[in-house]
């Protein structure tokens, strides 16, 4: 079974800095793909970036990066210029290509706080 | 314009009794879930539901059950409720058969069971 693995139970930012936030996983796949989501505090689960495995470019979505590094099962988000509305927890997520269900896993979430 | 609602925002019942929590999409997909989020924030899978096949995660019981009207609505049916059915529930919807079949998650419904 595949396993997502968020390290960092919490964080901290200072606005206007860089953070990382990271993620490993556990799968015997080589077709996959790799999502980051938010979670503010109203609850909503947000997409914030998704990766192919098959790509090896960087996904990018403005102030948004990620790190993938297949063979080390590794896929951090870097958030750029923290914004104080970036504070949320953070989910990290997997899906097999061929997946009946179309099911996710999430790993267990980091709480991203962002100081002024 | 909201893509994924759900009903109630909260529910607080007593253990024993029968729920339902309502989710609706309007964004045409044709595949809806369930997820179970508890205290610690673990966020698990519960069902994929599409007009096609019902996907079961092993782990839920079988007090469990989505019952769906139609592609727009995946409703989740809860028997006999207990105090660790507790959490935060999620509705999400997504577009088979895309590239990214990405998914779209409700507000969350939070549960209490006294």
């Amino acid at each position: 079974a595949q396993t997502v693995t968020q390290s960092q139970p919490e964080m901290s930012v200072q606005e206007a800095e860089t953070v990382t936030l990271s993620c490993t996983y556990d799968t015997s796949e080589s077709d996959y793909y790799l999502f980051w989501y938010k979670q503010p505090p109203s609850r909503q689960m947000i997409l914030v970036i998704r990766q192919e495995a098959y790509k090896q470019q960087n996904a990018t979505e403005n102030r948004f990066s990620v790190n993938f590094q297949k063979a080390a099962k590794s896929f951090s988000l870097k958030i750029s210029d923290s914004q104080l509305g970036d504070a949320a927890m953070y989910f990290c997520a997997y899906r097999k290509a061929l997946n009946a269900g179309n099911m996710l896993t999430f790993g267990g979430g980091t709480r991203l706080m962002v100081k002024p | 314009d909201t893509a994924v609602s759900q009903t109630p925002k909260y529910l607080v019942t007593q253990m024993g009794n029968d729920k339902s929590i309502k989710c609706e999409q309007n964004l045409g997909h044709d595949t809806m879930y369930w997820y179970k989020q508890d205290s610690k924030k673990f966020l698990k899978i519960m069902f994929s539901y599409n007009n096609k096949e019902l996907i079961i995660n092993e782990t839920v019981p079988n007090r469990f059950s989505p019952k769906s009207p139609d592609k727009a609505h995946l409703n989740l049916h809860i028997n006999s409720l207990e105090l660790g059915d507790s959490a935060v529930y999620f509705c999400a919807s997504s577009l088979a058969g895309g590239p990214w079949d990405t998914q779209y998650f409700g507000p969350g419904t939070r549960l209490t069971v006294l």
